[in-house]
């Protein structure tokens, strides 16, 4: 069956460390995209893509950055982690722009 | 600013009784709405999506849309304990560029017993 993942599942890591989470999908989902969530907040959206080799910024890119090399996988990478970036980060995609979007299981990352 | 609006609750119904979960948006151009549980510590997972005025019904689920009003719910029959969850409401960003949907905070649903 077609899914979408990403790894790790968690992740620790020290302040200023580079961190780069992975995401998969199999649908063959032009559209993808990167959110975190906190609370009080809900989903935000960091970046997105779509389609290779086509990245935009969302509501909250400080810090971060994406590259589409092909269909399936959209990477994020914290450039230089900080503390304010402990957060839940969902990966989503979707087959057509406006319509509805498929969630990943998320990544927990926290930045000591 | 586009946004989309939902109490933050929690909204407590007693099992067996219907949940009404609201939402509203400001975009008047938005054209797609999308209803999505998320469990706690999980993924938000699609239940229901719907386009057009009126009424949308799938199993005990019924989304409404009132495009005038800028209004769209979730009503939620027979409620059992396992509905208990946060439920997001999405809209799309029409003629946005900012990644499709807009979600709101979210409504904690607590199905009691």
């Amino acid at each position: 069956d077609a899914e979408i993942t990403q790894s790790p599942r968690h992740k620790i890591t020290e302040t200023g460390r580079q961190v780069t989470l992975a995401c998969h999908q199999t649908w063959n989902h032009n559209n993808m995209f990167w959110y975190r969530q906190d609370l009080g907040h809900g989903l935000r959206l960091i970046h997105y893509s779509y389609g290779v080799q086509d990245t935009n910024k969302g509501e909250v890119s400080d810090g971060y950055s994406v590259s589409r090399s092909n269909t399936e996988d959209l990477p994020l990478t914290l450039e230089s982690a900080a503390s304010s970036q402990t957060s839940v980060y969902f990966c989503a995609s979707s087959p057509r722009v406006g319509n509805e979007q498929f969630f990943g299981p998320g990544t927990r990352l926290t930045v000591l | 600013q586009k946004e989309v609006e939902q109490n933050s609750g929690p909204l407590s119904v007693p099992e067996g009784a219907i949940a009404s979960l609201n939402c509203t948006y400001s975009d008047r151009g938005s054209q797609s709405f999308f209803w999505y549980r998320q469990y706690s510590g999980k993924s938000p997972e699609l239940i229901m999506f719907i386009y057009s005025n009126g009424d949308k019904e799938d199993g005990r689920f019924t989304a409404q849309l009132n495009k005038a009003s800028q209004y769209v719910s979730l009503l939620i029959r027979d409620s059992q304990p396992s509905d208990s969850a946060t439920y997001l409401c999405a809209v799309n960003n029409y003629g946005g560029s900012q990644g499709n949907l807009i979600f709101g905070k979210g409504t904690k649903l607590s199905v009691k017993p």
